[in-house]
């Protein structure tokens, strides 16, 4: 069965170091990647996306992420966060064009000073 | 912003009674979703509509029902509340330009 894994549910990293959150997926082909966040109390925001090309995307906020075919992995990154990156993160992975999407657990991610 | 509004965007009911949920959207796109979010789930959808009158059932579909007879337009509906359905409700669009899905602000439901 298709799945989306995150393996992390909480992550603390403190300001100023690098975040990496995972991403798993058990997929036929390749898929449509994406990667979504949530602050508290409100909806989604796109953060970036993969279908296909340049395995290295890069999205908004300073936050990148890499397509794995071997591992099945989509791991999104940052360098360096900031105390407003607190919040919570999803993978999420549709099988085509407007197909309806998977999405994992979330990892939710709090920043200390 | 893609334009999507759902409302109410908070509502409390009781078990039993009946509750419809609007997504309305101003970009004419035909792909919309209904999803739900509890914690420790992420999202998982409920239903799903490809046009208008065209609509398919999700992974949680049980005691949900939707319509669409317009394509703005996206209608879930609870037939009888249980305290299981108390969730918050997100909508979505899928930009077909962009192969993109983007999400209304939620409705928060709580079933007492």
């Amino acid at each position: 069965a298709q799945s989306v894994t995150q393996p992390d549910i909480h992550i603390t990293v403190s300001e100023g170091a690098s975040l990496e959150l995972r991403c798993n997926y058990s997929y036929g082909a390749t898929p449509y990647l994406f990667w979504y966040v949530q602050s508290p109390g409100q909806g989604l925001q796109l953060l970036l996306k993969y279908f296909s090309g340049d395995t290295l995307v890069q999205g908004i906020k300073g936050f990148e992420a890499e397509f794995k075919r071997s591992q099945s992995s989509f791991n999104l990154r940052k360098p360096s966060v900031h105390w407003s990156d607190a919040a919570e993160y999803f993978c999420a992975v549709g099988e085509d064009s407007g197909y309806a999407l998977n999405f994992g657990k979330g990892t939710s991610l709090l920043v200390t000073p | 912003d893609a334009g999507i509004t759902q409302s109410p965007r908070h509502k409390v009911t009781e078990t039993g009674t009946p509750v419809t949920l609007r997504c309305h959207q101003t970009e004419n796109h035909r792909y919309m979703y209904w999803y739900r979010q509890d914690p420790g789930h992420g999202l998982r959808l409920i239903h799903y509509s490809y046009g208008v009158k065209d609509t398919d059932k999700g992974e949680v579909s049980d005691g949900y029902s939707v319509s669409r007879s317009k394509t703005e337009d996206f209608l879930l509906t609870l037939e009888s509340a249980t305290s299981s359905q108390t969730s918050v409700y997100f909508c979505a669009i899928s930009d077909p330009s962009t192969d993109t899905q983007y999400f209304g602000p939620g409705t928060r439901l709580t079933v007492l």
